[in-house]
């Protein structure tokens, strides 16, 4: 089975711009789930689709957002960059059966954002 | 809330050697862990999971992990290691919320 894949893997914008990340899970998946890596906050949850609705939501401002589609696929946005905005962001995907919290998820290679 | 915590930064160990890398968790509900490892410029790869049962769990490339709930740890260890296991490893529980939340890292660097 082919891994989650992200695409870009690197973006360089600057800043007031916006950008679109894209994820598509493994196949079979119906839960995908962003997270921010930087090294001053580590890794922190972004969001969690599931049969393409936001079933979660981390503390991010209002200029992350991000939508599922009905292959599972999902892209996430950044409206008017920052310079913090800076980070790996990782997708991750899991079978998303609903009531379960254990279920593994399985991460992408990230997309390296650098806002200048 | 749920928080874990990683204690060690970085830590470093002669090829060969036993390692040790501590997590703590804290949770008043009941919790499943996680070890991660992250490579230089890739993702987050799974290790091992803890869910129920056994409190000793063996995950992939020698690893393995003892869940304590009375001291609420989940430290990984390896007898011994190799060049290549030189990476960042992560923590992480899942709690009553579906997100991860993980620790801080501990950057793992194998000497020869």
């Amino acid at each position: 089975k082919a891994g989650v894949t992200q695409t870009p893997r690197y973006l360089i914008k600057t800043r007031g711009q916006q950008v679109t990340l894209s994820c598509s899970p493994i196949s079979g998946h119906r839960s995908v789930s962003w997270y921010q890596q930087t090294p001053g906050q580590g890794l922190q949850f972004l969001f969690e689709y599931f049969s393409e609705t936001q079933r979660n939501k981390g503390n991010f401002p209002g200029r992350f957002s991000g939508r599922q589609f009905s292959n599972s696929r999902s892209e996430m946005n950044v409206s008017t960059l920052e310079l913090g905005d800076s980070a790996l962001y990782l997708c991750a995907s899991s079978l998303g059966t609903s009531g379960t919290h254990q279920e593994t998820q399985y991460f992408g290679p990230g997309t390296r954002l650098l806002v200048l | 809330a749920q928080s874990v915590t990683q204690l060690d930064s970085q830590v470093p160990v002669f090829e060969e050697a036993p390692v040790e890398l501590r997590c703590n968790y804290s949770s008043s509900v009941s919790v499943y862990l996680f070890w991660y490892v992250q490579y230089p410029n890739q993702g987050l790869q799974l290790l091992l999971k803890y869910l129920s049962g056994s409190t000793l769990v063996k995950g992939i490339n020698g690893f393995e992990a003892e869940f304590n709930k009375s001291q609420t740890s989940f430290h990984l260890r390896k007898p011994s290691v190799h060049i290549s296991d030189t990476a960042e490893y992560f923590c992480a529980g899942a709690g009553s919320a579906r997100q991860l939340t993980f620790g801080s890292g501990t950057q793992l660097t194998v000497l020869p």
